[in-house]
């Protein structure tokens, strides 16, 4: 079945303690990218990636950090999160053309305290 | 002004009637245009994508494309409780590689 898919779901962490979010496709997407949700805003890009070992900065970079070391894998990563990183975060995939779906996973809700 | 701009809602219509989704963009470099459909906390999924100015048509659902008036729009026909959720519209921006979303239209359709 083709996916992708995020952990973990559901994460409540304390400021400044590092975290993970990883993203995992199985479509051989070149594609990948990061977003954050929150109310009234609707989802804002935070990295994208073309393709292996290149990434670059969305919308809303600051206090992100990604990797994309395999095709498949594109972790998100929090050296030090504040509550203002407080949100809900997906990960996507599509092929590299204009029209391409982007197939979503599932979500993970965050909440730093 | 936002890239993507959609009015928030909640856009309220009883079953069985057409839901009309609107959506404007600003950039005319935009080349591709999505409809994904939010069901609260879950994640997003494609309803529609057009390219091209005009209509597309598949079931219940209909895409308008005007690149003119840098408008897209969304019509869902025979409207269902189980169409309740929040439209997201989304422009692919070729030149930036990136997939612009809009804040969302939150859709209830009421019995």
């Amino acid at each position: 079945e083709a996916q992708v898919t995020q952990n973990p779901r559901y994460l409540i962490t304390v400021t400044g303690k590092k975290l993970t979010v990883t993203c995992s496709q199985n479509m051989n997407h070149e594609y990948m990218s990061w977003y954050r949700q929150d109310p009234g805003l609707g989802l804002r890009q935070i990295y994208y990636s073309m393709n292996v070992e290149v990434t670059d900065k969305g919308d809303v970079p600051e206090g992100y950090k990604v990797s994309r070391k395999e095709k498949r894998n594109f972790p998100l990563i929090l050296e030090s999160p504040s509550p203002n990183q407080t949100s809900l975060y997906f990960c996507a995939s599509s092929q590299l053309l204009p029209g391409s779906e982007a197939f979503f996973g599932q979500g993970t809700r965050l909440t730093v305290v | 002004q936002k890239e993507v701009e959609q009015n928030s809602g909640p856009l309220s219509v009883p079953e069985g009637a057409i839901a009309s989704l609107n959506c404007t963009y600003s950039d005319r470099g935009s080349q591709s245009f999505f409809w994904y459909r939010q069901y609260s906390g879950k994640s997003p999924e494609l309803i529609m994508s057009i390219y091209s100015n005009g209509d597309k048509e598949d079931g219940r659902f209909t895409a308008q494309l005007n690149k003119a008036s840098q408008y897209v729009s969304l019509l869902i026909r025979d409207s269902q409780p189980s169409d309740s959720a929040t439209y997201l519209c989304a422009g692919w921006r070729g030149g930036y590689n990136k997939l612009i979303f809009g804040a969302g239209t939150r859709l209830a359709v009421h019995p």
